[in-house]
Formats: structure tokens, sequence, C-alpha cells
């Protein structure tokens, strides 16, 4: 069956680092991949699609890259704040659904000042 | 715009009693579904739906109902409630042909004893 994998530790990183957090998934081949950003008590957020055809997605500071050869992801966030703090979850389709997603468990990241 | 609007955001039941967790969305979105979160689980897709009148199983659909009588809405209902059902609900929407990310209602906390 499919598998999401994320760092189940949290993460600790310095204010102005770079933050890099890995998604490995086994088991098929998916279309694309999402990240999410969830606060403590709240919904997960939208943040990036990146489609099996793209090695690479930017937005603002965050960027995500998508192996499909070694069926990983890396999310970075570049210059990190402490107003980045939060749970990041990966998301893939479902085997055969198109638009249902598998989440993995999500990384906690905390960006201390 | 009010986007996923879950109601209640919080729920205490007695093991063995029914209730209806309620999800509306007014984006115009043909795909929703309901998961449920549980520490260091992640998102698990209980039910989910491709348009009125259509719903389908997801990962985790014992003990859950789902209907989609209309576009807006996707209530989901506890038929009896057991101790294991503990955990937070989220309801998310989509457009259905376009993976654009999912919109997250705010959660459902739902205890039951």
């Amino acid at each position: 069956s499919q598998k999401i994998e994320q760092n189940s530790e949290a993460l600790n990183i310095q204010e102005g680092k770079t933050a890099t957090l890995t998604c490995n998934y086994t088991n098929y081949s998916p279309a694309y991949l999402q990240w999410y950003r969830q606060d403590p008590g709240r919904g997960p957020v939208f943040l990036l699609l990146i489609r099996e055809n793209e090695k690479e997605k930017r937005k603002e500071r965050l960027k995500v890259t998508f192996d499909t050869t070694l069926k990983q992801s890396l999310f970075h966030i570049t210059a990190s704040q402490p107003a980045d703090s939060a749970t990041y979850l990966c998301a893939l389709p479902f085997s055969g659904g198109y638009n249902k997603l598998i989440f993995g468990a999500g990384t906690r990241l905390a960006v201390h000042p | 715009n009010a986007g996923v609007t879950q109601t209640p955001k919080f729920q205490v039941l007695k093991t063995g009693q029914s209730m209806t967790l309620q999800c509306a969305q007014d984006m115009n979105h043909e795909y929703m579904s309901w998961y449920r979160q549980d520490p260091g689980m992640g998102l698990r897709l209980i039910h989910y739906s491709v348009g009125a009148g259509i719903t389908d199983q997801g990962e985790v659909p014992n003990g859950y109902n789902v209907s989609r009588s209309t576009t807006e809405d996707f209530p989901l209902r506890l038929l009896s409630a057991a101790p294991s059902q503990t955990s937070v609900y989220f309801c998310a929407s989509s457009y259905e042909r376009s993976p654009g990310g999912y919109t997250f209602g705010s959660g459902t906390r739902l205890t039951v004893v």
C-alpha cells in the first residue's frame, strides 16, 4: 500500500537559516505532490503543488523539489522567521484517485530568534 | 467569502450517542472530503464526494455515514459513537478537475466518553 514518511522529530533552526523538510513515499508514482502548513488548533493551509514533470517550484521564500527517481520531495524555507514555526504536511493523490489525497503525519518546525 | 465552515467546533458525546458534524462551502467546489486527525497518525480519509449525489469511502469509513444532496453541504454522521472516534475532524473541498489544493475548515474536536 502507499506510504508517506515525514520526519516525526521536530526541526529546530535559528532565525535566518534555511529549513529543509523531507517527504518520502513508496509503492507508486504520483502525478503531483502538495505541501500544507498547519498551525495548532487550525486546519491545514495549502502552500504549493509540484507536478511529476517539474523538478522545482518556488513561491516567495518557499522552494519545493520533486525527485521521482528517489521518490522524495524536499521543502525549503529560506531566511526563516519565527512566524514560520508550524507543522508542515506533504500530500499525494491516492493511486487511481486524481484528487483524493493521502497525507503524511507532518514535521513540526520551530524557528528560534 | 467564508470558505469551508464546520460546526460545531467542540463536542462531547457519550458512547452510543449519534450526531452530525456539519460542513458547508461557498466556493462551488465539486470535491469534498472528511478527514480525521489523530496524534502521530496524520490525516486519514473517512469519506469523500466528487459531486452532489455521489459519495465514496476512504481509508477509515467504519462508523461514519455521509450524504451529498447539494454542492455546498457534506455532513458527516456518527451512527453510534465510540471512544475510538475521539479525534479532530476536518472537512476539505477543492475543484475536482484541477488539483489546486484543498481548502480546509477549522475542524471539530470530538471527545467520546
